[in-house]
């Protein structure tokens, strides 16, 4: 069973707007969250990261908001520039219950038109 | 920036034969991780190691060995391919201590077994 889902296969937004994604979770035991960017033939990039003990993250254009009653987090990114269409993954790991193995989703893959 | 480094970028090989996906980084991260990938999945950890000499399969079963005899280098061994190892196979390494650190990734190997 899918610990961490992205729901939405894809997003098409236009430049200069808010790209908003979404990830869902399952395991409570998830306390530290991480976004990845993965352009076509490269590995994964780290984007940003949020522990449980707070709500948001910002760095830049992207804040990352995480709503652990829900067990909801998402990545904002404004404003949305071409360079920025990629495929985003969300990780969880359970660092305090001693796993430092991420957990990744699928995948969402966002398209930023000029 | 981080420094790791994957051997080759593509493989078309055929079936029955051995091979060896390289994986070295430059940083001195005593943890290393293998992932699998197909297109449109989560990235599913394989295989893991937190130092020299210390190894341990991931959460998908994988056929393959991986040693880990240098900090530095990580290679990952199928020693009879089958069409069904056709898939992406990623390598990431991180920093060691108590806390989560971001995992960094190599380009990756796509490899296909025809």
């Amino acid at each position: 069973d899918q610990q961490v889902k992205q729901n939405s296969p894809s997003l098409s937004v236009q430049e200069g707007r808010i790209s908003i994604l979404n990830c869902d979770y399952t395991n409570s035991m998830f306390d530290y969250f991480l976004w990845y960017k993965k352009y076509p033939a490269e590995g994964p990039t780290f984007l940003i990261s949020i522990s449980s003990i707070k709500d948001k993250n910002e760095d830049g254009r992207f804040t990352v908001f995480l709503n652990k009653s829900a067990k909801h987090l998402s990545l904002h990114i404004v404003p949305s520039q071409p360079g920025d269409s990629a495929v985003y993954f969300c990780a969880a790991s359970a660092a305090q219950g001693g796993s430092e193995k991420l957990v990744f989703g699928k995948g969402m893959k966002l398209t930023v038109n000029p | 920036e981080a420094d790791i480094y994957q051997t080759p970028r593509y493989l078309v090989i055929g079936t029955g034969k051995k091979i060896t996906l390289e994986c070295s980084q430059t940083m001195g991260h005593d943890k290393m991780y293998w992932y699998q990938q197909d297109p449109g999945m989560e990235l599913h950890l394989i295989h893991y190691s937190y130092g020299v000499n210390s190894t341990e399969k991931g959460d998908l079963s994988s056929e393959s060995t991986v040693s880990r005899i240098r900090t530095e280098h990580f290679p990952l061994t199928l020693e009879s391919a089958r069409p069904s190892h056709t898939s992406q196979y990623l390598c990431a390494s991180s920093e060691p201590g108590p806390v989560v650190y971001e995992q960094f990734f190599g380009p990756g190997t796509r490899l296909t077994v025809l």
